[in-house]
């Protein structure tokens, strides 16, 4: 295990449609965030799980964003009738429980762009 | 509420010469504190951290970064720049151990050669 996973790389998708990205956090990282990074822009907090638990979610965008993390290990983030202003990178990071101690690993992201 | 502000949009240094990346915080509680930098289309790495003991904290790639409680700063430095520095650098800010890590909007750094 080398890192934290992110699937897909790039997702263009047309207005409206809704889409899924998937998280695979580093194995033994029973915390997993999501963060959403904006052109120009620092990365964005939007909700994190502890195992299964998510924990903190009114920072989501919208009643439109969701996110699972049903076994505690992978977690998806899904978006639906996806607008425009959702373009934008998808980060997702673990750490082990207090992540300020030990460090969050930062994924890859998936880049979203709606067209 | 805990916020970050990095004053510099974009640094200009030429190769060996030292550089600086200013960051300054806000926070109720203790400051733990992160820089991150982030290649084109990549995801951010991790450089420092800053949780308690010395103000001054040496990190990957021969960065460092000093700890100003007085000045609330966290600025990041490295005392002979390379080509392959150049990047976006952003600090980051959690209060006392929290979960939510709360980011600058990120600095560009370009080394010259």
């Amino acid at each position: 295990d080398t890192g934290v996973s992110q699937d897909p790389r790039h997702k263009i998708t047309k207005r409206g449609q809704n889409v899924t990205f998937r998280c695979d956090p580093i194995s033994e990282h029973n915390r997993l965030y999501w963060y959403r990074q904006t052109l120009g822009q620092g990365p964005e907090f939007l909700t994190y799980f502890q195992n299964e638990a998510q924990l903190e979610k009114s920072r989501l965008l919208s009643d439109r964003f969701s996110a699972e993390r049903p076994k505690g290990s992978f977690s998806t983030l899904e978006i639906q009738r996806t607008e425009q202003g959702d373009s934008a990178m998808y980060l997702c990071a673990s750490s082990l429980t207090q992540g300020a101690n030990y460090g969050y690993t930062f994924g890859s992201g998936t880049r979203l762009t709606v067209v | 509420a805990q916020s970050v502000a990095q004053p510099e949009d974009q640094v200009n240094v030429a190769e060996g010469n030292p550089l600086t990346v200013k960051c300054t915080y806000s926070v109720s509680g203790n400051p733990y504190l992160f820089w991150y930098v982030q290649y084109p289309n990549r995801g951010l790495q991790f450089l420092l951290k800053y949780i308690t003991g010395d103000n001054l904290v040496k990190g990957s790639y021969g960065f460092e970064a000093e700890f100003n409680k007085s000045q609330t700063s966290f600025h990041l430095k490295k005392p002979s720049a390379l080509v392959s520095d150049s990047a976006l650098y952003f600090c980051a800010v959690n209060r006392n151990a929290g979960n939510m890590l709360t980011f600058g909007g990120g600095t560009r750094l370009m080394v010259k050669p």
